[in-house]
């Protein structure tokens, strides 16, 4: 199977610092990348998307950057407010429907 | 409403017993995946239907696992003789169509407990 991991599963940020969360993706040929938020007993919930022939995508205060040559997504979310602790997941996508999602990263942020 | 609705929310079973799991995708989202989520870990492929056919079958774990889809809305996942290792959070995701650049919108899962 397809490897998609997170280099760190919990991270504490204080409220309005700048939050980043890290994933790692084994498969060269993946070429859709999204990342989710998860909140306690709901499911997970889009984010932001980025492109193989994208290297970076900006929403509304979250950045996504993709670094092909080492297989590497970020997702950086900017003024991090105490809403945004959640877990977050990073998946991707070769064949376009199906997706391989990593473990998570847990984001608390401290008020 | 708007999103993928799941039910039921949570349910409860003897182990031996069959349960299904219900998904009722956003209106006009032709693709439909099933996930399962176990604690603490990340979702596991376990289906995907386009329309009511499921070009992908591939991450269904064993053949007490099936899941069909109806008028290319509702899909049903059933799980036979369940076994306490089903215990997981089981769920449903919807996208307009079944290729690549198409986020998938979830719904928020069927908690699934096997005494």
């Amino acid at each position: 199977g397809e490897s998609v991991g997170l280099h760190l599963p919990t991270l504490s940020v204080q409220e309005g610092d700048n939050s980043i969360i890290n994933c790692a993706y084994s498969n060269s040929a993946s070429d859709y990348f999204i990342w989710y938020k998860q909140e306690s007993g709901k499911g997970p919930q889009f984010i932001i998307d980025i492109r193989s022939n994208m290297d970076k995508r900006q929403g509304q205060r979250v950045t996504v950057l993709l670094n092909k040559t080492v297989k590497h997504l970020s997702l950086q979310i900017a003024a991090t407010q105490p809403g945004d602790s959640a877990v977050y997941f990073c998946a991707e996508t070769y064949t376009g429907n199906q997706f391989y999602f990593g473990t998570g990263t847990s984001l608390t942020v401290i008020p | 409403g708007a999103g993928v609705s799941q039910s039921p929310s949570n349910k409860v079973t003897e182990k031996g017993k069959d349960v299904e799991l219900r998904c009722d995708p956003i209106s006009g989202h032709t693709a439909l995946y099933w996930y399962r989520q176990s604690l603490g870990q990340g979702l596991e492929f376990l289906i995907y239907f386009q329309g009511n056919s499921a070009p992908d079958k591939s991450g269904l774990p064993s053949d007490r696992f099936s899941a069909e889809r109806t008028g290319g809305s509702v899909s049903t996942l059933t799980i036979q003789r369940t076994q306490q290792e089903d215990s997981a959070v089981y769920l449903c995701a919807s996208s307009l169509f079944g290729a690549a650049n198409q986020p998938q919108h979830f719904g928020d899962g069927t908690r699934l407990s096997i005494l």
